[in-house]
């Protein structure tokens, strides 16, 4: 069972902007930095936002990411076909034993 | 470039043990830890922990001690992940990811392995 929560769904028009939020706890989003996952249907992850806010080389800049407090955002901007899939935030724990965590996954639909 | 390449699909009894290999290639297999993921069928991302391929070291999930094992061949680049006493409950796709330099994220994934659990 996750420690990290994550609206089920989300949806937009292309074209919209789309927020997903991840909720955690003080020992892991209040203490370390997240990073976000994109699925495709039928693929692997793939590493969409590294340290709250860091874009990996490729990934277009309609993608941002926030974090304040217990809690970090990701949000898609000018919504297109091609990002629905399933975004997961994850990060670090302190509180077991140094492991990762990841939250429990948004299903994103481009209407 | 950084590759990540598995092993094929698998179809286990239940009780047995699945082994999963992970070999890496573009990069020095011994300078970044690798990290194992599975994914059930309509489910979210589970971690089940890492290894580093320099010491041996490994950091396992706790619902996964006991009964996981990791382990590492530096000669040939390549990373395995052993699973015992499998239930039905395990059928899954495993992945192994690399943990990136910077922010502990996993930068490069594996295409992923079925594991599928049969009488």
């Amino acid at each position: 069972q996750s420690v990290m929560t994550q609206p089920p769904s989300a949806s937009g028009t292309p074209g919209q902007r789309v927020t997903i939020s991840c909720s955690g706890s003080s020992s892991n989003i209040g203490s370390n930095t997240v990073n976000w996952y994109q699925q495709l249907p039928g693929t692997a992850p793939k590493l969409l936002m590294y340290s709250n806010n860091h874009r990996p080389s490729g990934v277009p800049d309609r993608f941002s990411g926030s974090k304040s407090g217990t809690s970090a955002s990701l949000a898609i901007s000018g919504l297109q076909s091609e990002d629905e899939a399933d975004y997961y935030c994850a990060v670090w724990d302190d509180s077991l034993n140094g492991l990762y965590v990841f939250g429990t996954g948004t299903k994103v639909t481009v209407l | 470039q950084v590759q990540l390449v598995q092993s094929g699909a698998e179809v286990k009894k239940p009780g047995t043990s699945v082994k999963v290999s992970c070999r890496a290639s573009g990069y020095t297999f011994t300078g970044y830890y690798i990290h194992w993921v599975r994914q059930a069928p309509g489910q979210g991302l589970e971690w089940m922990g890492w290894i580093s391929p320099n010491s041996g070291n490994t950091n396992y999930a706790q619902k996964f001690q006991g009964r996981v094992t990791m382990t590492r061949d530096t000669s040939i680049s390549t990373a395995y992940m052993e699973l015992n006493g499998l239930t039905f409950d395990d059928a899954a796709v495993v992945y192994c990811a690399r943990r990136g330099p910077v922010a502990g994220q996993l930068d490069y994934w594996g295409q992923g392995t079925l594991v599928t659990v049969s009488t």
